[in-house]
């Protein structure tokens, strides 16, 4: 059974830092691994979306990278800002194209 | 593009009623469709998964008879909570599917609160 974890659970940093976020999964057959953002109270935006054939995606100051074989990702984000705030979410498409999800990192950028 | 959408975005009902919650794709048409329910401060959950024209499959766990799942087109998807109870409050989100090269994207709607009393 995939299951997916996501470390560190909540993150603090001042702005301007930059940060990575790391989620791992257990079994790496996968198709797809997908990293969204939440805010409170709100539905979930896709932010990047790595094939299982690929080894990153990028996207303005977000970059995704995928270790299929050792089952890890990470989203690393430059020079964060206050509007990055929210909970990071990373998924894992493994079959029948269902998405499996990491318990999020809560991140907290500081002015 | 591939925008979806989520009626309504919050319901207040009363324990034993129950109420229907809309997902649509706006722009695409969309085969498959999912649902997911979200507790607070926690992760979301797969549900179920609906296929237009066919019966939704459902997660182990999840009562098929509770949580009726219908996908009557191509751009909308029903949620309806029968006989809620308290303890259906939650988030529910659905999304949908679009193919994106060799792999499958899904886009997600902003998500229901519903709350039973």
């Amino acid at each position: 059974k995939q299951e997916v974890t996501q470390i560190p659970a909540a993150l603090s940093v001042p702005e301007g830092e930059n940060l990575v976020l790391n989620c791992s999964f257990t079994d790496s057959a996968i198709y797809n691994l997908q990293w969204f953002r939440q805010d409170p109270g709100k539905g979930l935006t896709s932010l990047l979306l790595i094939q299982s054939s690929q080894r990153e995606q990028t996207s303005g100051r977000l970059n995704a990278s995928l270790d299929k074989s050792s089952g890890r990702s990470t989203l690393y984000i430059a020079a964060s800002q206050p509007g990055d705030s929210a909970t990071y979410l990373c998924a894992v498409d493994g079959s029948s194209y269902k998405l499996i999800f990491g318990s999020g990192t809560r991140l907290l950028v500081r002015p | 593009g591939a925008v979806v959408s989520q009626h309504p975005s919050r319901v207040i009902c009363k324990s034993g009623t129950s109420v229907k919650i809309e997902c649509r794709s706006l722009d695409f048409q969309a085969t498959t469709m999912f649902w997911y329910r979200q507790f607070p401060k926690q992760s979301l959950m797969l549900m179920a998964t609906s296929n237009e024209g066919s019966k939704a499959t459902y997660e182990q766990g999840v009562e098929k008879d509770k949580f009726l799942i219908n996908h009557a087109s191509l751009t909308l998807s029903t949620l309806t909570v029968t006989s809620a109870h308290p303890e259906d409050s939650s988030f529910y989100i659905c999304s949908a599917s679009l193919p994106s090269g060799a792999t499958y994207e899904q886009y997600f709607g902003p998500g229901t609160r519903l709350t039973v009393t």
